[in-house]
């Protein structure tokens, strides 16, 4: 079954522009992450969240996890080509998990 | 290593053929997990080792998928068999410590196709 729901699945974005993606359980979700893969390549860490609440970021992307703990958005601010590839959220669900289970993933392409 | 290693990168493999693939996790990291990622099934986890015991096999598709881990480090997921749809990239990923809050890094992945 399909733990993890993200959206939207693709998204096409003019350089410059703002983005948001989100990922959603109905399962709470422990040690929420972001990874970005692009083709050919592994994935790449991007954030943690593990907290209601919790807000990260770095340079230009930052991740909010809800209070509930079921709800995860990934936004990047003014857009880069460099930003282009795959974002993944994954999650341990449910609690006592090792593994990640993630979602199908956001195909993320910026026009220059 | 500086990250996690797999190999080979590539490997293309006649159905009915026995395939290995070998990941060498980060120096130190207890943890080690396989991961397959397929079009239309996105990525799924197939087993997790902590040291040399896999106490979770449950992912592992059919009893054509085996993987082993010695000395606490390098692991070889085998397919025995192999069948079209186990074309896939197989990702490995290795931690600090298992559980939810140790952020695992993953290999490059093995791309993996079945005529």
């Amino acid at each position: 079954s399909q733990e993890l729901e993200q959206s939207p699945q693709s998204l096409i974005v003019q350089e410059g522009k703002n983005l948001t993606i989100n990922c959603t359980s109905s399962k709470t979700l422990y040690g929420l992450y972001w990874y970005k893969q692009k083709y050919g390549e592994g994935l790449i860490f991007l954030m943690m969240l593990q907290k209601g609440g919790e807000e990260k970021s770095h340079e230009k992307i930052t991740a909010k996890l809800d209070e509930k703990k079921q709800q995860s958005s990934l936004h990047i601010t003014a857009s880069q080509p460099s930003h282009a590839g795959i974002y993944l959220c994954g999650a341990t669900v449910p609690a006592g998990a090792n593994n990640l289970f993630f979602g199908t993933g956001t195909r993320l392409t910026v026009i220059p | 290593g500086a990250g996690v290693s797999q190999s080979p990168s590539n490997k293309v493999t006649e159905k009915g053929k026995d395939v290995e693939l070998r990941c060498d996790p980060i120096s130190g990291h207890t943890a080690l997990y396989w991961y397959r990622q397929s079009l239309g099934q996105g990525l799924e986890f197939l087993i997790y080792f902590q040291g040399n015991s896999a106490p979770d096999k449950s992912g592992l598709p059919s009893d054509r998928f085996s993987a082993e881990r010695t000395g606490g480090s390098v692991s070889t997921l085998t397919i025995q068999r192999t069948q079209q749809e186990d074309s896939a990239v197989y990702l490995c990923a290795s931690s600090s410590g298992g559980g939810p809050y140790n952020e695992q890094f993953f290999g490059p992945g093995t791309r993996l196709t079945v005529l």
